[in-house]
């Protein structure tokens, strides 16, 4: 069964920094793009950007570059979305997602079950 | 950046109607559309993909449709569980944008 396990639930302080995780299992890892998208309490899905595991290519939304970093560890099955210094605005959940084929020009057919992120001092 | 915007809102309909709710890109996507589904409290869940393709062990009362900048959802016959709020989102480049979603309720 192709799945994708996220870390758990964080609650940070403004300023500090975090990296959350989501692990890919029952496929490929290296051969399919692996994206990112948030949720804010309320509203709806943002596409933060994608990254494909075997040479770490990254693509990012203009409104996340710079905000945020995509990375992964292939040898762990394991993307990481952090961040260097949260924002209450940063307070969301966010998903993993996978495209349903190898190119990165596919829909996301399989998801993280979500990781909140809560920023509060 | 292509502009993807769903249209309603929101939307309230009876058991039985037939819902429809439209995604307009604000340029060209060619069929590079997917609907998602995604119920209060849940993850997200592929509908349709390439615009009118119905994803695997999804009721066939949904259906897509459209090309280039406008695409429609259509639900046949509104069920109780169809209650949710779905997502246009276009792939056809990054960033793969998602329409700001139309919340359907049952009436």
């Amino acid at each position: 069964e192709v799945q994708l396990v996220q870390s758990g639930a964080e609650v940070k302080k403004p300023g500090e920094s975090l990296k959350i995780s989501c692990k890919g299992s029952g496929y490929s890892f290296i051969n399919y793009w692996i994206g990112w998208v948030r949720q804010m309490p309320g509203k709806g899905l943002e596409w933060m950007g994608i990254i494909y595991p075997g040479d770490s290519d990254t693509r990012y939304s203009p409104s996340f570059q710079g905000q945020v970093t995509i990375s992964v560890d292939k040898s762990i099955s394991t993307a990481y979305l952090q961040w260097s210094s949260l924002k209450a605005s940063d307070t969301a959940m966010y998903y993993c997602a996978r495209p349903q084929s190898y190119g990165y020009k596919s829909a996301f057919d399989t998801w993280g079950q979500g990781t909140m992120v809560t920023v509060s001092s | 950046d292509i502009q993807m915007t769903q249209s309603p809102s929101s939307l309230s309909a009876s058991v039985g109607d037939r819902v429809t709710i439209s995604c307009r890109a604000s340029q060209g996507i060619y069929n590079y559309l997917a609907w998602y589904q995604q119920k209060p409290g849940k993850v997200p869940k592929l509908l349709i993909y390439a615009a009118s393709t119905l994803q695997s062990g999804v009721s066939s009362r949904f259906s897509g449709s459209g090309s280039g900048t406008d695409f429609t959802l259509t639900i046949s016959s509104l069920q109780p569980e169809d209650v949710a709020t779905y997502y246009c989102q276009k792939y056809n480049s990054a960033p793969f944008t998602f329409g700001q979603g139309t919340r359907l309720e049952i009436k």
